[in-house]
């Protein structure tokens, strides 16, 4: 049963435009949710994360939305920039319940951004 | 990159022969991972660890053992290579927070 779900597998968007990345969870236990870039033959980078006591936070382009009731939480990247171009991944954490800081990932969303 | 490096890069084995792969790292952090990148899978977690000598199983162990006699490092074995164990494996350090780090993964092919 797949706990954290990324149901676009790509998304397309033109330079400067905003890139919306969903994904959605289904363990209420989840109180850490962060979202990693992946570009080609590298590790994922972390980029931006949110505990659930927030609805919000902002880094620079990237801001992430907590929706706890949806149990949805979004990434916002604006301006896009070719350089964003890369697979995002969701990642969710539910360390309430000590399971020493393991984490559930979704399946990824590969974000192409066009000049 | 919270100073971890994985060996080797990439790897060409067999089937039914063993294969290590080594994380290390320089920041001596407690909590170290191991997983594996999958193609319509993302990450997936195999083993992990909270301390020297102190592992346990992630959602896709069987085929894998580990090992972390000491702090920076951590070891991952596949005792007899399968072509389903062909992936690009990845090791994480838990740096603060909830927050993992990677390295730069390790691409292993089984013949």
């Amino acid at each position: 049963d797949q706990q954290v779900k990324q149901n676009s597998p790509s998304l397309s968007v033109q330079e400067g435009r905003i890139s919306i990345l969903n994904c959605d969870y289904t363990n209420s236990m989840f109180d850490y949710f962060l979202w990693y870039k992946k570009y080609p033959a590298e590790g994922p980078t972390f980029l931006i994360s949110i505990s659930s006591i927030k609805d919000k936070n902002e880094d620079g382009r990237f801001t992430v939305f907590l929706n706890k009731s949806a149990k949805h939480l979004s990434l916002h990247i604006v301006p896009s920039q070719p350089g964003d171009s890369a697979v995002y991944f969701c990642a969710a954490s539910a360390n309430s319940g000590g399971s020493n800081y393991k984490l559930t990932f979704g399946k990824g969303t590969l974000l192409t951004v066009n000049p | 990159d919270a100073g971890i490096t994985q060996s080797p890069r990439h790897k060409v084995t067999e089937t039914g022969t063993p294969v290590t792969l080594r994380c290390h790292q320089t920041e001596n952090h407690r909590y170290m991972y191991w997983y594996r990148q999958d193609p319509g899978h993302g990450l997936r977690l195999i083993h992990y660890s909270y301390g020297v000598k102190d592992t346990d199983k992630g959602e896709v162990s069987d085929g894998y053992s580990v090992s972390r006699s000491k702090t920076e490092d951590f070891l991952l074995t596949l005792e007899s290579a399968t072509s389903s164990q062909t992936s690009v494996y990845f090791c994480a350090v838990r740096a603060g927070g909830d927050t993992q780090y990677f390295g730069p993964g390790t691409r292993l092919t089984v013949l």
